[in-house]
């Protein structure tokens, strides 16, 4: 069975400090795709990056970055110099890579960017 | 607009009653997804479809739940005799195919059984 497990329920920090989401996963499956989502207030969850398993580059958009490791089952996700505009639910999420599951969601982390 | 759209955005009804919520996924995507999500909780996986068959439904609670998809396009969740654990807000996503993992959400159906 997949499982994710987001650890941090809330999280605040002051603006332009660097904050660290982290998001530990178990799978079974050799291959298999991770993704980081945002819910803001307005309840819509968006899309931020899919990864896949062989893949275990970081990787960085902006102020966003992903550490992938895949030899402790992590994902973490840091936003570098935070804004107030981040403040959100983060769920991190897993499906395998057959077509024939829909993702599994964390229970996602609460992230509060104080001014 | 050409986001995903559920209608109603919020719904309050009594123990017992019948609940239709819709989703108006994004043209041309294939899949569409039905979430439940409680208060503090992730969304939790509840049916898919592929076109118009359900995939995988798996992930309803029980009978009293049902969904359709009749021409591939807009899809209706159905709750019966609905109690009170099941208010939650109901989350649609929709997707150009099967498992690219980036789906598309609309904003959610907030549902209140008191």
């Amino acid at each position: 069975a997949q499982k994710v497990t987001q650890a941090q329920t809330e999280i605040s920090v002051v603006e332009k400090e660097d904050v660290t989401l982290d998001c530990v996963y178990e799978t079974r499956d050799t291959t298999y795709y991770l993704f980081w989502y945002k819910q803001p207030p307005s309840g819509e969850l968006v899309f931020l990056i899919r990864r896949n398993s062989f893949d275990e580059q970081n990787e960085i958009s902006g102020r966003y970055s992903w550490n992938f490791q895949k030899s402790t089952s992590s994902f973490n996700f840091t936003i570098t110099a935070s804004q107030v505009v981040d403040s959100a639910v983060y769920f991190c999420a897993l499906s395998d890579d057959s077509g024939n599951t829909p993702l599994v969601f964390g229970k996602g982390t609460r992230l509060s960017v104080i001014a | 607009g050409a986001g995903v759209s559920q209608t109603p955005s919020n719904k309050v009804t009594e123990k017992g009653k019948y609940v239709e919520l819709r989703c108006d996924p994004i043209s041309g995507h294939t899949a569409l997804y039905w979430y439940r999500q409680s208060l503090g909780q992730g969304p939790e996986f509840l049916i898919y479809f592929q076109g118009t068959g359900a995939a995988d439904d798996s992930g309803l609670p029980n009978d009293r739940f049902f969904a359709v998809r009749p021409e591939g396009s807009v899809s209706t969740l159905k709750i019966q005799r609905t109690e009170r654990g099941d208010s939650a807000v109901y989350l649609c996503a929709s997707s150009p195919s099967l498992n690219t993992g980036e789906l598309f959400f609309g904003e959610g159906s907030r549902l209140t059984v008191l």
